[in-house]
């Protein structure tokens, strides 16, 4: 069965240096949801969306950015980073007032 | 806002014994479900196993049974015949129609030969 996918799954960046985070959701998967588990946490909700618009909005800082689009892909844009910022981004998608969220194997970011 | 508490940072437990997880959670909605995630060392979020909440019988997966109790807000995990494979982090989460997932701090099981 087809899963979450998530690109890349590796990214090292500098400080103040920009990055974009991809998901690809389930086929049929109206919804999505981005994470962030920083080491030894327990995951954040940052954002939802649903039908390319914002559903719902957790812990994420102003620095980010996200979206939806078209063929309901999603993108977490990720601007000046910073050493904090390192940690595990998950996506999960779902159709929509499914009970149940699918994780994608999720991004490790690393901030140098 | 809905928190879920998991009180138990570590856990042990021997090869084909049996293995209690807790989890409580604080919500004033009456419709909800909850999870136990694991997540092993790959750190990919598996789901072990949910409950709806207005489904009074205890879901059950294999080896692995959840105790709900709806008035004390609490949802634990027993894993029975525990096998290595089992090690891993367990995440306990909550979430209500149509929201985000709000997940516990995590309790990390280690299971011993």
């Amino acid at each position: 069965a087809a899963g979450v996918i998530q690109s890349p799954r590796h990214l090292i960046k500098e400080k103040r240096e920009t990055a974009t985070l991809k998901c690809y959701p389930i086929p049929r998967h109206d919804t999505v949801y981005w994470y962030q588990q920083g080491p030894g946490q327990d995951p954040q909700f940052l954002i939802s969306f649903y039908e390319k618009m914002q559903s719902d909005k957790g812990s994420i800082p102003d620095r980010f950015s996200a979206q939806q689009f078209s063929d309901y892909h999603s993108e977490l844009n990720m601007s000046s980073l910073e050493l904090g910022d390192s940690a595990l981004y998950f996506c999960a998608s779902s159709p929509r007032y499914y009970n149940e969220q699918f994780f994608g194997p999720g991004t490790r970011l690393t901030v140098l | 806002a809905q928190t879920v508490t998991q009180s138990q940072p570590e856990m042990s437990v021997q090869e084909a014994e049996t293995v209690t997880l807790s989890c409580t959670y604080d919500t004033s909605e009456s419709d909800y479900y909850l999870f136990w995630y694991k997540q092993p060392p790959s750190r990919q979020m598996i789901l072990v196993i949910r409950q709806e909440a207005y489904k009074q019988q205890n879901a059950t997966e294999n080896r692995f049974s959840v105790n709900f109790q709806k008035a004390a807000k609490s949802f634990s995990l027993k894993i029975s015949d525990s096998q290595l494979g089992d090690a891993a982090m367990y995440f306990c989460a909550y979430r209500s129609e149509g929201n985000d997932m709000r997940f516990g701090a995590g309790t990390r099981l280690t299971v011993k030969p």
